[in-house]
């Protein structure tokens, strides 16, 4: 059974760095597929920020895309995000998400909530 | 990418269908077979109920359908029990990215 589970702080500073790591099992991120982030910011829709393949070929949200940044490390089994310069507006919950070709997202972790504060 | 436009809140009795539209344009769901839908109850994350426009994942119920005609998707969910009750969002492939709608709230009656 494929699982990802997000990790990182829950809360961040204004103008500081957001970063969130999702940890992959059941699934080798080597094997193939898009790997994604996406938003929801509290009590509203769900917002893509960004996909990754497992080669490193990256895809972002033109409205966020000069400040994010998502890596993989296939040696963990992981992919991250980063988010430069936050701001109240970047409070959300971040979920990671395993995507088909065309977006498709069939497994999500749970979701981590981070409070931009200062 | 502007976001795909979803009516706020629908609503239906237990048993009856109702239908849940997604509108964008020929550049995303006009221009792709590649639209998905999810159902999100509260504090939980999305599930993946239809993926390109009309394919069910293993294990989704088939009172679950979708289809597409020109820029407008549906949902269809047919006899409507009250765990369906939840957000319900569209999203579509467009040229390297994904837009998502604004979702709908079914209540159940």
């Amino acid at each position: 059974q494929v699982q990802l589970q997000e990790s990182g702080p829950g809360l961040v500073k204004p103008s500081e760095t957001l970063s969130l790591t999702c940890a992959v099992s059941g699934y080798s991120i080597s094997s193939g597929y898009y790997w994604g982030w996406i938003r929801q910011p509290p009590g509203k829709g769900l917002e893509w920020i960004g996909s990754i393949y497992h080669s490193g070929s990256t895809y972002y949200n033109p409205s966020l895309k000069s400040r994010v940044t998502i890596s993989v490390d296939t040696s963990k089994n992981q992919f991250s995000l980063k988010l430069s310069s936050v701001t109240a507006a970047d409070t959300a919950v971040y979920y990671c998400a395993r995507l088909g070709g065309w977006g498709a997202g069939d497994y999500w972790g749970q979701g981590t909530l981070v409070t931009v504060s200062s | 990418q502007s976001a795909l436009t979803q009516p706020a809140s629908v609503s239906g009795s237990p048993g009856q269908s109702i239908t849940i539209s997604c509108t964008g344009t020929s550049s995303d769901v006009g221009g792709y077979n590649y639209v998905s839908w999810y159902q999100q109850h509260p504090g939980k994350a999305p599930k993946l109920m239809i993926y390109d426009v009309s394919n069910r994942p293993s294990g989704v119920s088939n009172r679950f359908s979708g289809s597409k005609s020109g820029n407008t998707a549906s949902l269809t969910i047919s006899g409507l029990q009250a765990e369906d009750e939840a957000d319900y969002y569209c999203s579509s492939y467009t040229s390297s990215s994904l837009v998502f709608g604004g979702g709908t709230k079914l209540t159940v009656l």
